[in-house]
């Protein structure tokens, strides 16, 4: 069956400008989680989403991202005001939820480069 | 706060010798336990995990891990290590008293040698 896609698989902007990065989860997920992923690190936390609602968001470093899953499906992480220091591999995830049926499945990643 | 560790960068093996990649966490609560591996231009993909039950996991690919609560770690280990299994290794953990926020460790890069 399809795994999680994300959209597009690299994005070269501006400093300054707006990006959208959009994740399409496994059919079915409940769960969707973003992570950001720099050079020689290991994944770091952003934000998680049970069904529509971010259930925890602490991950997001400033008010700069944002991200929604409007319908509980597919999901966008927006950037404002790209510095180069947001350039990074940035990670989707989708899951159930089931208590020892969380394995998370990854998507490809969208490699974000910020001149 | 929950957090987890690996110690090393990388950790060099002769094919057919045993690996062991080290892991060690810190919640507050229970933990849950995974490994994922990372192939050279693909996603992380999913090893093993320990939820609840017997300490030792067996997972893909012949790799296996066991939970030592006391020491509060999570090696991940392989009896007879091959080529193929170089790659980046993540060792993550989730509180599960917490929300469904997971932490990944900064990654361990094993190369197997022929």
């Amino acid at each position: 069956g399809a795994g999680v896609s994300q959209t597009p698989s690299n994005k070269v902007t501006e400093k300054g400008k707006y990006v959208e990065l959009r994740c399409d989860p496994i059919s079915g997920h409940t769960a969707l989680y973003w992570y950001r992923q720099s050079l020689g690190q290991g994944p770091e936390f952003l934000i998680y989403f049970q069904g529509t609602g971010a259930a925890d968001d602490s991950g997001l470093p400033n008010d700069r991202f944002f991200a929604v899953r409007p319908e509980g499906s597919v999901s966008t992480l927006k950037i404002q005001r790209t510095e180069r220091g947001d350039s990074a591999v940035y990670l989707c995830a989708s899951s159930t939820t089931s208590v020892g049926q969380e394995t998370q499945y990854f998507g490809p990643g969208t490699r974000l480069l910020v001149l | 706060a929950q957090s987890v560790a690996q110690p090393e960068d990388q950790v060099n093996v002769a094919e057919g010798n045993p690996l062991t990649v080290k892991c060690t966490y810190s919640v507050s609560g229970n933990p849950y336990l995974f490994w994922y591996v990372q192939y050279p231009n693909r996603g992380l993909q999913f090893l093993l995990k320990y939820i609840t039950g017997d300490n030792l996991v067996k997972g893909s690919y012949g790799f296996e891990a066991e939970f030592n609560k006391s020491q509060t770690s999570f090696h991940l280990k392989k009896p007879s290590a091959l080529v193929s299994d170089s790659a980046l290794y993540f060792c993550a953990v989730r509180d599960s008293t917490g929300t469904y926020k997971y932490i990944f460790g900064t990654g361990t890069r094993l190369k197997v040698l022929a």
